[in-house]
């Protein structure tokens, strides 16, 4: 299975700021044939299911604020916000969807300062 | 809007049975493969299982393989999860979710439903 491992495991940042989450897989997610990376960023907030932020690395779902971005290739991902608003505050997981069983990372709790 | 409701959580005996229910609404339920997610109290994403959207494949979770079965009826937008020998490392909160394709594997998950907690304990 491949390993998703999240850093730092939880952080806190003023409101306004910029912040960044890490996430780093055991092995490439990056498929040449069609030059995509499978990975995926979820925002999960306290009593709620978790809800899709990006696909493919760097593509925004439906309706999520430009806020929120994010990089990387191969083993090595970042999400950031560029300007940390009182509802972000949540659980943050990386997903591999390269291979079955798609894992997740452990989670970074991102509070506010 | 899609929407996913989940059923058929509850409190069983280590051993015993479950059967889980997702009624999806909001998409063309038979293009897309649905996927099982569980969060145990305090934990975080463990994925449990998937189908592919004609239900002729599915996979399973390694801590699951054996004991779960998920299975689909096209015709009622339902998609289920039977859960048999259940422990008390099956307590947790199970989340079914919307595949991004057909295929059920190499899916991101959007949207998800809001769960049904199953608590194994005697």
């Amino acid at each position: 299975d491949i390993v998703m491992t999240q850093f730092p495991d939880s952080l806190a940042v003023s409101l306004g700021e910029r912040t960044t989450i890490n996430c780093k897989s055991s092995q490439s997610v990056f498929y040449s044939s069609n030059n995509k990376n499978y990975l995926a960023w979820y925002q999960q907030k306290p009593g709620q299911p978790p809800k899709l932020l990006i696909y493919w690395a760097s593509t925004r779902g439906t309706g999520v604020p430009d806020r929120f971005s994010a990089s990387g290739s191969g083993t090595d991902f970042t999400l950031t916000i560029s300007s940390l608003q009182a509802e972000d505050v949540a659980v943050y997981y990386c997903q591999q969807y390269y291979t079955t069983p798609q894992t997740f990372g452990q989670g970074t709790k991102l509070e506010i300062k | 809007e899609v929407q996913l409701v989940e059923s058929g959580g509850g409190l069983v005996q280590p051993g015993g049975s479950l059967r889980l229910s997702c009624a999806a609404s909001g998409f063309t339920f038979t293009t897309y493969a649905m996927s099982w997610v569980r969060q145990a109290p305090g934990k975080g994403l463990e994925w449990v299982s998937a189908i592919s959207a004609g239900g002729d494949s599915t996979y399973y979770g390694a801590s699951v393989k054996g004991r779960f079965t998920v299975s689909r009826d096209n015709s009622k937008n339902t998609v289920y999860l039977q859960m048999n020998s259940l422990r008390a490392e099956d307590t947790a909160v199970y989340y079914c979710a919307k595949d991004s394709s057909g295929n059920a594997v190499y899916n991101w998950f959007d949207p998800w439903g809001q769960g049904t907690l199953v608590a194994v304990s005697s």
